[in-house]
C-alpha cells in the first residue's frame, strides 16, 4: 500500500516554457504532500508542503511565483515550473503522507528529472 | 535546529566485505523518527527503515542491520556480505515536529560503491 505515482519521469523543455509535474496518491489520502528537489550528486532539499485545500508553505530561499504548487484533491498535488531555466533543471521528487501519519515512513515518487534547454 | 550528519561522502568496499554507514542526528524534540533510505541511480527512493525516538531496540532484517543510539545521535547502517547490487547512495532522515509537519531533514548522503 501507500504507492505514489510522479508523471512524468523526464522532461526537457525549452527555456521560458512552463512545465507541470503530477504527484498521485494511488490507495492512500494524502491530507500533505512534500515537495523535494535534488541536483546532481546533493541531497533532497525540501521546497515547499502543500495541505489539501489551502495554500503551500514554501521553505525559505524557494520562489513562490515561480513554483507554484496545487494541492486541489486528497490524491493529486502538482508542482508547475514557471518560466524554466537551466538553472531549474533537477530532480523533483513528491511524497505523500496519509492522514495525521507523521512519523510512518513517506512513500515517494519516483521523481521527475528535468533538464531545461 | 534539526540536523543530519552523514560524515561518509562516498565508500568503497569489495563485494562481500560488511560496510557501516554513519548517521548522526540533531534534534531538541523528544518525540522524532529516523530513517534510512537506498537511492539506486534510477533515482527514486527506496524506504529501508524506520525507527521513533523510544525505540532505540536494533534490528536485523536480512543482511542489513541498524543500531541507535540515542546517548550519541547516532542511527548506524550496516550491511553485512555487500552484494554489487547495493552501490547507491543512502540517505539518512530526520522527522521531528519542530516544524510543525514532521518533513523529513536529509543528510547530504554517502554514496556506496561495491566492487566485483
Amino acid at each position: 500500500g501507500a504507492v505514489v505515482s510522479q508523471h512524468p519521469s523526464r522532461v526537457i523543455c525549452k527555456s521560458g516554457t512552463s512545465v507541470k509535474i503530477e504527484c498521485r496518491s494511488l490507495d492512500f489520502q494524502a491530507t500533505t504532500m512534500f515537495w523535494y528537489r535534488q541536483f546532481p550528486k546533493q541531497s533532497l532539499m525540501l521546497m515547499a508542503t502543500s495541505n489539501e485545500g489551502s495554500k503551500a508553505t514554501y521553505e525559505q530561499g524557494v520562489e513562490k511565483d515561480k513554483f507554484l504548487i496545487n494541492h486541489a484533491s486528497l490524491t493529486l498535488s502538482t508542482l508547475t515550473v514557471t518560466s524554466a531555466h537551466p538553472e531549474d533543471s533537477s530532480f523533483y521528487i513528491c511524497s505523500g503522507v496519509p492522514d495525521r501519519a507523521f512519523g510512518y515512513g513517506y512513500t515517494f515518487g519516483s521523481g521527475t528529472r528535468l533538464t531545461v534547454v | 535546529a534539526q540536523k543530519v550528519t552523514q560524515a561518509q561522502t562516498e565508500i568503497s568496499v569489495v563485494e562481500k566485505e560488511d560496510v557501516t554507514l554513519d548517521c548522526v542526528y540533531e534534534t531538541r524534540d523528544t518525540t522524532y523518527y529516523l530513517f534510512w533510505y537506498k537511492q539506486p541511480p534510477s533515482g527514486e527512493l527506496v524506504f529501508l527503515i524506520r525507527r521513533n525516538s523510544f525505540d532505540e531496540q536494533n534490528e536485523i532484517s536480512g543482511r542489513y542491520s541498524w543500531n541507535f543510539q540515542k546517548s550519541t545521535s547516532s542511527f548506524n547502517f550496516t550491511i553485512t556480505a555487500s552484494q554489487v547490487v547495493d552501490s547507491a547512495v543512502y540517505f539518512c532522515a530526520l522527522s521531528d515536529s519542530t516544524s510543525g509537519t514532521y518533513k523529513y531533514i536529509f543528510g547530504t548522503g554517502t554514496r556506496l560503491k561495491v566492487l566485483a
